[in-house]
């Protein structure tokens, strides 16, 4: 069974700028979470979807969003990028509402913003 | 204010040796407990969890142990390997929020030959 797919891998972008990232889950979970990894901060929950919804949410500003998509894939969308977006974007999938599915997570895509 | 605390942010264990990797946290609402391990430039694998209705959950050379009324837990491996020298994270979340995980800021293990 394939893992959970993000792309791309490396994004550098410039401030002002806006990005958007992309995750295919593992094949059958329906909920899609999204963390970011910086060094100053460690491991962040950025919100959660399942059926095309956002479940949850993380202490993050609007200028960071999301969605989902009918096939579970989702996008993540950063607007007027600043210096400190620049992180480790981790999505991860599960099949909700089950204990014994925990979170899987893709390799990541490393943005850069200059 | 870091819910989620891993105080000890390395750990060298000699091969064969068990490692102790430990866990505090502070909200009393965390009912399910995840041990993630990571290595560069790869995602957090799952390794092992625990509700808060049990105290032990062991997976092959893997323990994880929870003491709620001291708020800890703590991740136990042996015999420790070089494959596994990682980043082990530990990681709470509530109910009602299963995905929605409070990590830990993870402590470096070496496992040495």
């Amino acid at each position: 069974k394939a893992g959970v797919t993000q792309t791309p891998r490396y994004l550098i972008k410039t401030r002002g700028q806006q990005v958007t990232l992309s995750c295919s889950p593992i094949s059958g979970h329906r909920s899609v979470s999204w963390y970011q990894q910086t060094p100053g901060q460690g491991l962040q929950f950025l919100f959660e979807y399942f059926s095309e919804t956002q479940r949850n949410k993380g202490n993050f500003p609007g200028r960071f969003s999301g969605r989902q998509f009918s096939n579970s894939r989702s996008e993540m969308n950063v607007s007027t990028l600043e210096l400190g977006d620049s992180a480790l974007y981790l999505c991860a999938s599960s099949m909700p509402g089950r204990l014994d599915s925990p979170l899987h997570f893709g390799n990541g895509t490393r943005l850069t913003v200059t | 204010d870091q819910q989620v605390k891993q105080n000890s942010p390395s750990l060298s264990v000699q091969e064969g040796r068990i490692s102790i990797l430990n866990c505090d946290y502070t909200n009393s609402m965390f009912d399910y407990f995840l041990w993630y391990k990571k290595y560069p430039a790869e995602g957090p694998t799952f390794l092992i969890s625990i509700s808060s209705i049990k105290d032990k959950n062991e997976d092959g050379r893997f323990t994880v142990f929870l003491n709620k009324s001291a708020k800890h837990l703590s991740l136990h491996i042996v015999p420790s390997q070089p494959g596994d020298s990682a980043v082990y994270f530990c990681a709470a979340s509530a109910s009602g929020g299963y995905n929605k995980l409070i990590f830990g800021a993870g402590t470096r293990l070496a496992v040495h030959p």
